[in-house]
């Protein structure tokens, strides 16, 4: 079974620059989260889909963030602009609905530094 | 609201030696937990978790977790380190959202292991 992949692995910006992330779920499952990961801290939930639906996005800045699954299978998470207090490694998950006790598998993460 | 407490940043153990990395937690009804590890440039792995039945959970790698009710702890042990255990470890809570009965996860701090050859 292949595993959730991510793409960049990294990436090097400059403030005020867009970048853009994104993520494919492993197969069947219908939750995707993307968490921010902060150096030190633990992953803070940014958005939740279940299937194509928002599930909880309330700690998505939304004034500079944007996410979409539109056909309920990948997800893209855009930031624009972007701020020096957004470096942080951008996690991916996903878990099916009724499997596996809602164990989350996720992705490598995507390494952004805003210089 | 849910939360989770790993006091310890860092726990230093020598190889072969049993270890245990912390966490608290503070719950309303039944708690969920998980502990999850994190190798450098890598996402976080699954390696157990509690739900209901013994207190004592058998995990990934030969780690173990024992949950303690009284104590509100939920404490990762292994009885004998290696130096590839050296990571990241985050203990999580699940927490139900009332409005509309979905699952978040809500992880600690996370505690840095070294184990030393």
């Amino acid at each position: 079974e292949a595993g959730v992949a991510q793409s960049p692995r990294y990436k090097i910006i400059e403030k005020r620059q867009s970048v853009a992330f994104w993520c494919n779920p492993i197969s069947g499952h219908a939750t995707l989260y993307w968490y921010q990961q902060i150096l030190g801290q633990g992953p803070k939930l940014l958005i939740q889909f279940q299937n194509n639906g928002v599930v909880d996005d309330s700690q998505l800045p939304k004034d500079r963030f944007s996410a979409e699954r539109l056909k309920g299978v990948d997800s893209t998470l855009k930031i624009q602009p972007a701020k020096l207090e957004d470096s942080a490694v951008y996690l991916c998950a996903s878990s099916h609905l009724r499997q596996g006790g809602n164990i989350q598998y996720f992705g490598a993460g995507t390494r952004l530094s805003v210089l | 609201a849910q939360s989770v407490a790993q006091p310890e940043d860092q726990v230093n153990v020598a190889e072969g030696n049993p270890l245990t990395v912390k966490c608290t937690y503070s719950v309303s009804g039944n708690p969920y937990l998980f502990w999850y590890v994190q190798y450098p440039n890598r996402g976080l792995q699954f390696l157990l978790k509690y739900i209901t039945g013994d207190n004592l959970v058998k995990g990934s790698y030969g780690f173990e977790a024992e949950f303690n009710k009284s104590q509100t702890s939920f404490h990762l042990k292994k009885p004998s380190a290696l130096v590839s255990d050296s990571a990241l470890y985050f203990c999580a809570v699940r927490d139900i959202r009332a409005t509309s009965g979905t699952y978040k996860y809500i992880f600690g701090t996370g505690t840095r292991l070294k184990v030393l050859a």
